[in-house]
């Protein structure tokens, strides 16, 4: 059965260091996302990207963020400088679908900032 | 601000019994509603999704929408060991918009 796979599965890095999340979504899905779940809180969305471009994004994606589709199968997420609070598991998905009737969760990346 | 409440939990049922989880939601815009199931360290998994008032059934679990009351509830029958994880209740506006706002989830435990 296709699945989104996410690399690395875990993530430890220096603050002020940038970051690269990536994501390759299931093949013929044309719809990607980045949510991310600090422990113990609540699922947030971050940004939704289709064609290309980036289709919306929360207040959370600010411009330390940036996503990419650099090649036909990989999505990233670019954190540029990161902070202690950037501390969390990042969930990459994607939908064949607008809105994402389903939404396809990979297994996440952990991101420990120290 | 939107948000969606869910009592944190845990719940815990025993096995075989019937599991009701409940949410409810802020924004009367909200159109679409979905259950993820969570396991511990591991990524949400879509169960269910309800867009129209009434009940939605599928195998062991129905979801219930009641808009006027902006409520979302979901039932697990024959409640086994292996539903124990924690249960994310989301909401979406319609409009064009598809950013889902989650609520942090009611921890289930069902003991045999």
């Amino acid at each position: 059965e296709p699945e989104v796979t996410q690399t690395p599965s875990h993530q430890v890095t220096q603050m002020g260091q940038e970051v690269i999340l990536r994501c390759v979504p299931i093949s013929n899905h044309l719809y990607f996302y980045w949510y991310r779940q600090i422990l113990g809180q609540k699922v947030e969305f971050l940004v939704s990207f289709y064609n290309n471009e980036i289709s919306e994004k929360s207040e959370i994606f600010d411009d330390q963020f940036s996503v990419e589709r650099p090649d036909g199968s990989n999505f990233t997420l670019k954190i540029r400088s990161t902070k202690l609070e950037d501390s969390a598991m990042y969930f990459c998905a994607s939908s064949d679908l607008a809105g994402g009737q389903t939404q396809y969760f990979g297994p996440g990346t952990r991101l420990l900032v120290l | 601000q939107k948000e969606v409440e869910q009592n944190s939990g845990p719940l815990s049922v025993p096995e075989g019994a019937i599991a009701s989880l409940n949410c409810t939601y802020s924004d009367r815009g909200s159109q679409s509603f979905f259950w993820y199931r969570q396991y511990s360290g591991k990524s949400p998994e879509l169960i269910m999704s309800i867009y129209s008032n009434g009940d939605k059934e599928d195998g062991r679990f129905t979801a219930q929408l009641n808009k006027a009351s902006q409520y979302v509830s979901l039932l697990i029958r024959d409640s086994q060991p292996s539903d124990s994880a924690t249960y994310l209740c989301a909401s979406r506006e319609g409009g064009g918009s598809y950013i889902p706002t989650f609520g942090r989830g009611t921890s289930l435990i069902v003991h045999p």
